[in-house]
């Protein structure tokens, strides 16, 4: 099924350990971003990307890292793991504009992270 | 800066009735899209509508319908018939047209409750 493949769907880190979290679409979409989504706090950007070999931060990018190789591919990366990257974290692609295209984004299915 | 604001954290809705959930965007745009997602307990982040500011015409998908008012810039969302598998977090957000850089902006969400 097309769509945003994201894993892995739960992980458990310690403190000062690092991680990748992988998301993949086979939509063809130019656009691409990470969220985290906290309690009360809405989905907050972490970084994007709006072409292969185009990043940027979002409104939190501290603690994480990016790269897009490809158009496909777009993972997180944390660099030392604290308790504060605590959090769901869901990776999502769309087209880079509208067009009267279906502007919206597609969503992977979310990783649940802990730091302990 | 663009800005979603729900003014509402959480809402219930005995089954079969009519619900109305609240959005206010603040955007100096003239061209953008809005949309409106789903998250149930499943954490998947599913579309329910969008709708795109230059058309005047209100939104429907089947049970779910918006109040766009663009001069306002209000953009509620009417669930009739409510079902208990409406039950969820309902999430509104907001995305510029342009390309390039234009990442979807959300609120902080309003958790809907029905009741049987």
């Amino acid at each position: 099924n097309a769509g945003v493949t994201q894993t892995p769907k739960f992980q458990v880190l310690k403190t000062g350990q690092s991680m990748t979290l992988q998301c993949a679409q086979d939509m063809n979409h130019e656009y691409m971003s990470w969220y985290r989504q906290d309690p009360g706090m809405g989905l907050r950007l972490i970084h994007y990307s709006v072409g292969a070999g185009i990043t940027d931060q979002g409104e939190v990018p501290n603690g994480y890292n990016v790269s897009r190789s490809t158009t496909e591919d777009f993972p997180l990366r944390l660099l030392s793991a604290a308790p504060s990257q605590t959090s769901v974290y869901f990776c999502a692609s769309s087209y880079s504009y509208g067009g009267g295209r279906n502007y919206g984004y597609t969503f992977g299915s979310g990783t649940r992270l802990t730091v302990v | 800066a663009q800005t979603v604001t729900q003014s509402q954290p959480e809402m219930s809705v005995q089954e079969a009735e009519t619900v109305t959930l609240s959005c206010t965007y603040d955007t100096s745009e003239s061209d953008y899209y809005l949309f409106w997602y789903k998250q149930p307990p499943s954490r998947q982040m599913i579309l329910v509508i969008r709708q795109e500011a230059y058309k005047q015409q209100n939104a429907t998908e089947n049970r779910f319908s918006v109040n766009f008012q663009k001069a306002a810039k209000s953009f509620s969302l009417k669930i009739s018939d409510s079902q208990l598998g409406d039950a969820a977090m309902y999430f509104c957000a907001y995305r510029a047209s342009y390309s390039g850089n234009t990442p979807l902006v959300f609120g902080k969400g309003t958790r809907l409750s029905v009741i049987a």
